[in-house]
């Protein structure tokens, strides 16, 4: 149980489009979805932190306007990045948890580059 | 402030034990995370403690000590691919993980 799952894996794109990433709860409702970034070698950065119908909580320092979070349903969050560029390039994970003190489950991430 | 501390990097040998530590301040406490992170992976959960003591799963075994604001991860019968890095994070009265940087852990042969 507790399966988390990304889509995609990766991804390459060209500068200044967009590009989602899907993160889905596959056999629990996650009240709470989370979006890291992990640079190489460095620790994992929480972005933004989404419940299921409302607005995600951005943390300081990251553009809610370049990163897009939509939490529409209780398996189902995407971030979305705007304007990509070569500096958003790194890897992407995803975690949900049922309740507020419950296990965070990590997807298996998404690595975007930028060209 | 919240910090989470834990060494950066420990280096053991195939089939020995380490015991990986962890000392933490936080607003509040509900609980105390490990999680392994392979090199270019997510991480994924190895264990919660939130009360007094010692957890066993397997090879792995996580303490906790509320009062000192401590705990530590002990792998046992250490294997090659054990070789990772483990990330400590903390559960705060808001419910917020704060995390560790992470211990990558060597073994050798």
């Amino acid at each position: 149980g507790a399966v988390v799952s990304q889509h995609p894996s990766w991804v390459i794109c060209k500068s200044g489009t967009s590009v989602k990433i899907e993160c889905r709860s596959l056999d629990f409702q996650a009240t709470t979805m989370f979006w890291y970034r992990q640079f190489p070698k460095q620790s994992l950065m929480l972005m933004a932190t989404s419940n299921e119908g409302s607005k995600a909580t951005y943390e300081q320092g990251v553009e809610k306007d370049k990163f897009l979070i939509n939490h529409a349903s209780l398996t189902l969050s995407t971030l979305t990045v705007t304007s990509a560029h070569p500096e958003d390039s790194s890897f992407y994970i995803c975690s949900a948890r049922v309740g507020e003190a419950d296990t965070q489950y990590f997807g298996p991430g998404t690595r975007l580059t930028v060209l | 402030g919240q910090n989470i501390d834990q060494p950066t990097e420990m280096t053991a040998t195939e089939g020995a034990i380490v015991q990986i530590n962890c000392t933490y301040q936080t607003s509040g406490f509900n609980g105390l995370f490990w999680y392994q992170q392979h090199a270019g992976e997510a991480p994924t959960f190895l264990s919660y403690n939130v009360l007094y003591g010692l957890e066993v799963k397997g090879r792995f075994s996580s303490f906790l000590s509320r009062s000192k604001g401590y705990s530590y991860l002990l792998l046992k019968e250490l294997q090659m691919k054990d070789s990772a890095s483990y990330l400590c994070a903390a559960l705060d009265s808001n419910y917020q993980l704060i995390w560790g940087a992470g211990t990558k852990l060597i073994i050798k042969p």
